[in-house]
């Protein structure tokens, strides 16, 4: 079966780091995505895994490990607006599916 | 990068009846789009993936008689809640995808469907 956890929430301060984990057990693995989704909005791309390591993506960085089926969004310099709840998403590797995990709701407080 | 816009985005519709929700991809050729439902505080469910000019392949547990999706050119994806419940009302959210392994999913905008 398909399985992506993540934690429920977070809290952090402005101006701090935070590090979001996932977890995954799938059938297939094409890749690794983190969204960001603000409130009644659609999910916003943030970075895109399949290659075991770090990418770096200006004040966000995310790194994968496909032989113990974990990732995690870490970011830096966290501004209020940065909370939001943050997807972890692997995609199916043979049909383009993406399987989102739980989300994690992240809030900043000054 | 690609936009996909949802229509309408919001809809207040009464039980029993039917609502149709669009999804088109603006600046390039869609060769799959996928429709997700998100209810509150929830992640995003996949309900069924489309493909142009095929019939829909969906994921267990949706009903294929009550969400209709329609995939008739490459930059217009449709979906159906027909019948609508109270319990229909969510957030659905469709993406599109060109073709080929590492096509990024573009998110549409999201519609917010409340059935009273």
């Amino acid at each position: 079966g398909q399985n992506i956890d993540q934690p429920t929430e977070m809290t952090a301060t402005e101006g701090a780091i935070v590090q979001i984990n996932c977890t995954y057990q799938t059938s297939g693995f094409n890749g690794l995505f983190w969204y960001q989704q603000h409130a009644g909005e659609a999910p916003t791309f943030l970075s895109y895994n399949v290659l075991d390591g770090l990418e770096e993506k200006g004040r966000f960085s995310s790194f994968l490990s496909r032989s113990k089926g974990y990732s995690y969004l870490l970011l830096k310099e966290l501004q209020m607006k940065d909370s939001a709840s943050y997807l972890c998403a692997v995609r199916d590797g043979s049909f383009q599916k993406l399987v989102f995990g739980t989300g994690t709701r992240l809030l900043v407080s000054p | 990068g690609a936009v996909v816009s949802q229509h309408p985005s919001r809809v207040i519709c009464k039980s029993g009846t039917s609502v149709k929700i669009e999804c088109r991809s603006l600046d390039f050729q869609a060769t799959t789009m996928f429709w997700y439902r998100q209810f509150p505080k929830q992640s995003l469910m996949l309900m069924a993936t489309s493909n142009e000019g095929s019939k829909a392949t969906y994921e267990q547990g949706v009903e294929k008689d009550k969400f209709l999706i329609n995939h008739a050119s490459l930059t217009l994806s449709t979906l159906t809640v027909t019948s609508a419940h109270p319990e229909d009302s969510s957030f659905y959210i469709c993406s599109a995808t060109t073709s080929g392994k590492s096509s990024e999913q573009f998110f549409g905008p999201g519609t917010r469907l409340t059935v009273l």
